[in-house]
């Protein structure tokens, strides 16, 4: 079964900082896709930024960037010059189409708190 | 166009009673996924529905159920509700299967008491 691990349980950092959420994930399929969703107070979840696994590069959306390192299954999201509404939860997951299902495998979340 | 759209909001149920949430995908949508978050954690899987038919299931008792209606919409039924299914539970549409984008609603929040 695959696992998805975030040990950052709570992040806080200033306006305009750069801040880096961690994620670790373990699984024996080779095709697989990552992602980092964004869920504010409203619960909406918001899909921020996708990797595939089979692309050698990053991804990257803006001010959102990954550090994808297959061999040792991690998959960091780094936020650059962060601003008072990225404020919210942050959930790493995972997907393959085990069974045939298209299932996402979430972490359990970092809350990032960006202060004025 | 309408995002995916669940209703009710917010509701109270007893423990015993039986309880259904319903979505809708945004519109061309044909995968519906149904996931229940606990508080403080990440979304669990419960269901995925594909052209009407279950394409998934997630590790739920019996109590948990769905279905997909022809216009794509979706119900989660719970039966026998217990004090731990008290939860966000979140709804997911995609346009095809093999689509890696899930677009979520803003989730129905389960009460149970």
């Amino acid at each position: 079964a695959q696992t998805v691990t975030q040990s950052q349980p709570e992040m806080s950092v200033q306006e305009a900082e750069t801040v880096t959420l961690s994620c670790t994930y373990d699984t024996s399929e080779s095709n697989y896709y990552l992602f980092w969703y964004k869920q504010p107070p409203s619960r909406q979840m918001i899909l921020v930024i996708r990797q595939e696994a089979y692309k050698q590069q990053n991804a990257t959306e803006n001010r959102f960037s990954v550090n994808f390192q297959k061999a040792a299954k991690s998959f960091s999201l780094k936020i650059s010059d962060s601003q008072l509404g990225d404020t919210a939860m942050y959930f790493c997951a995972f997907m393959n189409w085990g069974q045939g299902a298209q299932k996402l495998v979430f972490g359990q979340g970092t809350r990032l708190t960006i202060n004025p | 166009d309408a995002g995916v759209t669940q209703s009710p909001t917010h509701l109270i149920k007893t423990r015993g009673q039986q309880v259904t949430l319903r979505c809708s995908p945004i519109s061309g949508h044909k995968s519906v996924s149904w996931y229940q978050q606990v508080l403080g954690q990440g979304p669990q899987f419960i269901f995925q529905y594909y052209e009407k038919e279950e394409r998934g299931r997630g590790n739920f008792p019996d109590r948990f159920s769905a279905r997909q209606f022809p216009n794509y919409s979706s119900e989660l039924n719970v039966n026998a509700l217990l004090l731990g299914d008290s939860a966000l539970y979140l709804c997911a549409s995609s346009p095809w299967r093999g689509n890696t984008e899930a677009f979520f609603g803003q989730g129905t929040r389960l009460t149970v008491v």
